[in-house]
């Protein structure tokens, strides 16, 4: 069984642009939460999803969205990028939190 | 104050020393975890504890729930164990992470 997948790996982006992050979580979990990474620290909570809607939000600006489909996947988008939006981005999913999660290999996201 | 918080932030040992990393934690939690986090970021848990002890291998951690305490344990150290180690807790639907205790184990 594949675990947590996410997609890109690695990603450029210049300030002012957008971008879409994807997760696939572990076949039958259906909670996916998001969480973003700058170097140095610990990760920090985005959001949380279970059964395609939103369980929790961490304190992140408007820009950053996220919405999970019908077969559990998700999507982080972050519009108008700023420099200090460089980090890796880690995608979590589990049966339903707070039980425990498997986490993705994440997305580092490089703004320039 | 961060709501978890680790110790030590660093921390390098002599292969086969025993170790010992520590997590405070200020709020209500349903579980604690240990997660493993190597260079290039993917994270692995290693445990999730909700009370007492749990052991996997040379790893062993423990909880005090009065205290709101954790304690993370490495038996005969090896330099493959070399990793970022971060305690989170589990509070509603969400998780709370420390900052992580950056291990390098020598040979």
């Amino acid at each position: 069984d594949a675990g947590v997948t996410q997609s890109p790996t690695h990603l450029i982006k210049t300030r002012g642009q957008h971008v879409t992050l994807r997760c696939s979580p572990i076949s039958g979990h259906k909670s996916v939460s998001w969480y973003q990474q700058v170097l140095g620290q610990g990760p920090q909570f985005i959001f949380q999803y279970y059964e395609k809607e939103e369980r929790g939000r961490g304190n992140f600006p408007d820009r950053f969205s996220a919405r999970q489909f019908p077969n559990y996947s998700s999507e982080l988008n972050v519009n108008a990028l700023l420099l200090g939006d460089s980090a890796l981005y880690l995608c979590a999913s589990s049966l339903r939190g707070p039980i425990s999660y498997t986490f993705g290999s994440g997305t580092r996201l490089t703004v320039v | 104050k961060n709501e978890v918080e680790q110790s030590p932030q660093n921390l390098t040992a002599q292969e086969g020393e025993f170790i010992t990393i520590n997590c405070s934690y200020s709020v209500g939690i349903s579980a604690l975890h240990w997660l493993q986090q190597h260079p290039g970021g993917g994270i692995v848990s290693l445990f999730m504890l909700s009370s007492g002890k749990k052991k996997h291998g040379r790893l062993i951690a423990t909880i005090n729930i009065q205290e709101k305490h954790s304690s993370l344990h490495i038996t005969a150290s090896h330099p493959r164990d070399s990793a970022v180690y971060i305690c989170a807790v589990s509070s509603g639907d969400k998780l709370t992470f420390g900052t992580g205790t950056r291990l390098a184990v020598r040979p």
